[in-house]
């Protein structure tokens, strides 16, 4: 079945200890990208990574690093979380080429920063 | 810089028509998207728009007009498990397949 996979799916951690959350595609796409979600600002862009060791900062990059050392993985990491990265977290898909080919989402990951 | 619009909340009935609107200003354009998402899930793809016009697809439709920087996603015969946020984005033209969304419009289907 062709999906984006992430985990962990809830996370509660604490100020300053450091966490990586992965994701994982099986469609052999390009592109891949780390979007965040909060109420009344929507779906606003952290990283993105248009192949193996290329990425580049979205909106929202500050506090975030992420790699790209294999085609099928995208790990977001956060070296000293704040409460202000408390949010939804999407990892999303899809080849590289512009056309219709949509993006494909992860199912979330929900981080709660104390 | 990109600046994407669509109202907040709508409500509609059961059985009814419903026409959520988006309206763009951005720097480069290629190509609009609507995606709908249940609290708390993934987006998932609804439509896709690049050049000016209707594309219809079952119950969904979407417009665009690219001269007014405005498309709206059309919803007809609404069912219960339509009640969603409806999230509009555009993709814009640097080479990447990145995508600028706005702040989604959240449906309620009442009975």
């Amino acid at each position: 079945e062709a999906q984006v996979t992430q985990n962990p799916r809830y996370l509660i951690t604490v100020t300053g200890k450091k966490l990586t959350v992965t994701c994982s595609q099986n469609m052999n796409h390009e592109y891949m990208s780390w979007y965040r979600q909060d109420p009344g600002l929507g779906l606003r862009q952290i990283y993105y990574s248009m192949n193996v060791e290329v990425t580049d900062k979205g909106d929202v990059p500050e506090g975030y690093k992420v790699s790209r050392k294999e085609k099928r993985n995208f790990p977001l990491i956060l070296e000293s979380p704040s409460p202000n990265q408390t949010s939804l977290y999407f990892c999303a898909s899809s080849p590289y080429r512009a056309g219709q080919e949509t993006q494909y989402f992860g199912p979330g990951t929900r981080l709660l920063v104390l | 810089g990109q600046n994407i619009d669509q109202p907040t909340e709508m409500t509609a009935t059961e059985g009814a028509i419903v026409q959520i609107n988006c309206t763009y200003q951005t720097s480069g354009f290629n190509g609009l998207f609507w995606y709908q998402q249940h609290a708390g899930e993934a987006p998932t793809f609804l439509s896709y728009n690049v050049l000016d016009g209707l594309e219809e697809k079952g119950r969904f439709s979407s417009f665009l007009s690219r001269s007014k920087g405005y498309s709206y996603l059309l919803l007809k015969e609404l069912q219960m498990k339509d009640s969603a946020s409806y999230l509009c984005a555009v993709r814009d033209t640097t080479g990447a397949n990145n995508l600028f969304f706005g702040t989604g419009t959240r449906l309620t289907v009442i009975p």
